[in-house]
């Protein structure tokens, strides 16, 4: 069974702080990692994928890999009260093939940030 | 970047009717679609991949002849949901992926708020 974990929160910064984001995976052949945001009621987007060990930044945003330890986190960095969501790891474990059977994203249940202003 | 349109965005319908949502991939081709569902406060459940010409993959749990997937095109895959029941009553969700320089990224659409009454 396929497993990502993730804090359920919520976790409450105040404005300006970095928030911490955290997941674990128990497939140690997952491939692709991604981090979505979703509001409430609405549908996820994409913030940040990552597909090798180390950081990698996108504006406010880091995300960091480590596979040897299963675990990817992202980071925002001076957080604003429009980041408050949920926010939801996935990771695939398949490969994309031609007809893409095998890529399936796994999802954590999220971690619920607030940023208080 | 790449977008996907899911239609209708909410729908109310009678106990026992069907209802048909649709997901087309914009401004790519998509052989592969997934369909999600949502419930309250619940993280994403992939019910069933939707593969181009060919029939859908179901995941366990899921009655396929309840919920009737079909993949006609590159760019649309329609989800009809048959003999809906209040239980029924659901946030569903479509994404597809889009293969890009970097690796694959899975887009969603904005979803369907169902609810049977």
């Amino acid at each position: 069974q396929k497993e990502v974990e993730q804090n359920s929160g919520p976790l409450s910064v105040p404005e300006g702080a970095i928030a911490s984001l955290n997941c674990t995976y128990s497939d140690r052949g997952s491939q692709s990692f991604f981090w979505y945001r979703q509001y409430s009621g609405k549908s996820p987007e994409l913030i940040m994928s990552i597909y090798s060990n180390g950081d990698k930044e996108d504006g406010r945003f880091t995300a960091q890999l480590n596979k040897a330890s299963q675990y990817v986190s992202l980071l925002i960095r001076d957080s604003q009260p429009s980041d408050s969501a949920t926010y939801l790891c996935a990771v695939n474990s398949g490969r994309w093939n031609s007809g893409g059977s095998n890529y399936k994203l796994t999802f954590g249940k999220g971690t619920l940030l607030t940023v208080n202003p | 970047g790449a977008v996907v349109s899911q239609h209708p965005s909410r729908v109310i319908c009678k106990s026992g009717t069907s209802v048909k949502i649709e997901c087309r991939s914009l401004d790519f081709q998509a052989t592969t679609m997934f369909w999600y569902r949502q419930f309250p406060k619940q993280s994403l459940m992939l019910m069933a991949t939707s593969n181009e010409g060919s029939k859908a993959t179901y995941e366990q749990g899921v009655e396929k002849d309840k919920f009737l997937i079909n993949h006609a095109s590159l760019t649309l895959s329609t989800l009809t949901v048959t003999s809906a029941h209040p239980e029924d009553s659901s946030f569903y969700i479509c994404s597809a992926g889009d293969r890009g320089p970097s690796g694959n990224t899975i887009y969603f659409g904005e979803g369907s708020w169902l609810t049977v009454v």
